[in-house]
């Protein structure tokens, strides 16, 4: 059976840490990974990895892929209040479908 | 330019009702999503479509029908609304089978039964 598993499911820490989020997958025909951030509604796209070991950055997000262990971590550093959300993991499974993880609940505490 | 806009934003529907919640496009992609969103589950197809007049099913199907008479709109039926369909509902768009990367969401309809 085709799986996302993210680690982990919730996350609380200050504001200025260092947080890790883990992605591991388990699914037929592998295209792509792709990272979301969903505040209070619709999911709004961050990275899509698809190639090992090439890290994407965003500011104070970054993320990597090992297709080897077949895992994804998304990191953010020097955290804000502002990066409270979900995180979603989704694999791009074949040509048409997503398969999303459960997501992690990030909290960030001034 | 809307975007993807889904009607309504909430509903409350008694247990054996119907409903059709509406996912309009005007970006003229050509898959279209219906995914479900419960806590601590991430979100879980329900049905797809890769073009006009197709439909697939996903991940959980079972209680629910769909129809893509137009390229812009993804109709998602319950025929009799159970308890267990409470959920956030999020309609998702994709160009075309290369643009991994451009699945746009929808608002999201939150649907309460009762």
């Amino acid at each position: 059976e085709d799986k996302v598993v993210q680690s982990p499911l919730s996350l609380v820490v200050h504001e200025g840490d260092t947080v890790t989020l883990n992605c591991s997958y388990e699914v037929t025909n592998f295209r792509s990974l792709l990272w979301y951030k969903q505040e209070k509604k619709a999911p709004t796209f961050l990275f899509m990895l698809t190639s090992s070991g090439i890290e994407k950055k965003s500011g104070r997000l970054s993320s990597i892929l090992d297709k080897k262990e077949l895992f994804s971590i998304l990191n953010i550093t020097a955290t804000q209040t502002g990066d409270s959300a979900i995180y979603l993991c989704a694999v791009i499974q074949g040509a048409q479908k997503l398969v999303f993880g459960q997501g992690t609940r990030l909290t960030i505490n001034p | 330019n809307a975007g993807v806009t889904q009607t309504p934003k909430f509903r409350v529907l008694k247990t054996g009702q119907s409903m059709t919640l509406l996912c309009a496009q005007d970006m003229n992609h050509e898959y279209m999503y219906w995914y479900r969103q419960d806590p601590g589950m991430g979100l879980r197809l329900i049905h797809y479509s890769v073009g006009e007049g197709t439909t697939a099913k996903g991940e959980v199907p079972d209680g629910y029908n769909v129809s893509r008479l137009k390229k812009q709109n993804f109709l998602l039926g319950l025929e009799s609304a159970a308890p267990s369909q409470t959920s956030v509902y999020f309609c998702a768009t994709r160009k075309d089978t290369y643009s991994y990367n451009e699945q746009f969401f929808g608002p999201g309809t939150r649907l309460t039964v009762l």
